[in-house]
């Protein structure tokens, strides 16, 4: 079974600060990895997606990956009370199947 | 506008009275997905499809059906409903990049 973990939350941080959520994965095999944002009652929508190790930034975003750790992350800069929400984190292997695997996501709040 | 769509988007039903769910989606996507979401559990795949005529299980599949008889199309049959398959359903297309686009969701209520 592939697994994909995260923090439940929640996750307070104040308005203008920088939130940082967590995601590791099972699957060495994992080539493609996703953030997904989801508000109460919509659907997930997503924010950024990665590739190869490194850092990769998108406005106030910014992704990482560690493949040796099996561990990706999303970095959330200046943040506003617009970000809270619950963020998913997705894993994708080409090499079986292509199925995703998402963790059951982190709730983000945003203090005003 | 490129979306995905789904209907119906709210479903009350008793067990065993067949029902199916459509999603279509108007960006030419070949791969297309179900999931559903559970409090606590997730996102599950229940199936995917990478392109017409080609199906394949993901981590939930039993209670389910599915066809891929055109590119654009990939409904969910639910043949025999039953309780735990109350949930939330998002269909999902997703780009060569393989970054996924999801419908507005059916929440299903089985009796």
């Amino acid at each position: 079974q592939k697994e994909v973990e995260q923090n439940s939350g929640p996750l307070s941080v104040p308005e203008g600060a920088i939130a940082s959520l967590n995601c590791t994965y099972s699957d060495r095999g994992s080539q493609s990895f996703f953030w997904y944002r989801q508000y109460s009652g919509k659907s997930p929508e997503l924010i950024m997606s990665i590739y190869s190790n490194g850092d990769k930034e998108d406005g106030r975003f910014t992704a990482q990956l560690n493949k040796a750790s099996q561990y990706v992350s999303l970095l959330i800069r200046d943040s506003q009370p617009s970000d809270s929400a619950t963020y998913l984190c997705a894993v994708n292997s080409w090499d079986t199947g292509n199925q995703f695997y998402f963790g059951t996501g982190t709730s983000l709040t945003v203090i005003p | 506008e490129a979306q995905v769509t789904q209907n119906p988007r709210y479903l009350i039903t008793v067990t065993g009275k067949k029902l199916t769910v459509t999603c279509s989606q108007n960006m030419n996507h070949e791969y297309m997905s179900w999931y559903r979401q559970d409090p606590g559990l997730g996102l599950r795949q229940i199936y995917y499809s990478m392109n017409v005529e080609v199906t394949d299980k993901g981590d939930v599949p039993e209670g389910y059906k599915v066809s891929r008889k055109e590119k654009r199309n990939f409904p969910l049959i639910l043949e025999s409903p039953s309780p735990n398959q109350t949930s939330l359903y998002f269909c999902a297309s997703s780009s060569i990049r393989n970054e996924q686009f999801f419908g507005p969701g059916t929440r299903l209520t089985v009796l």
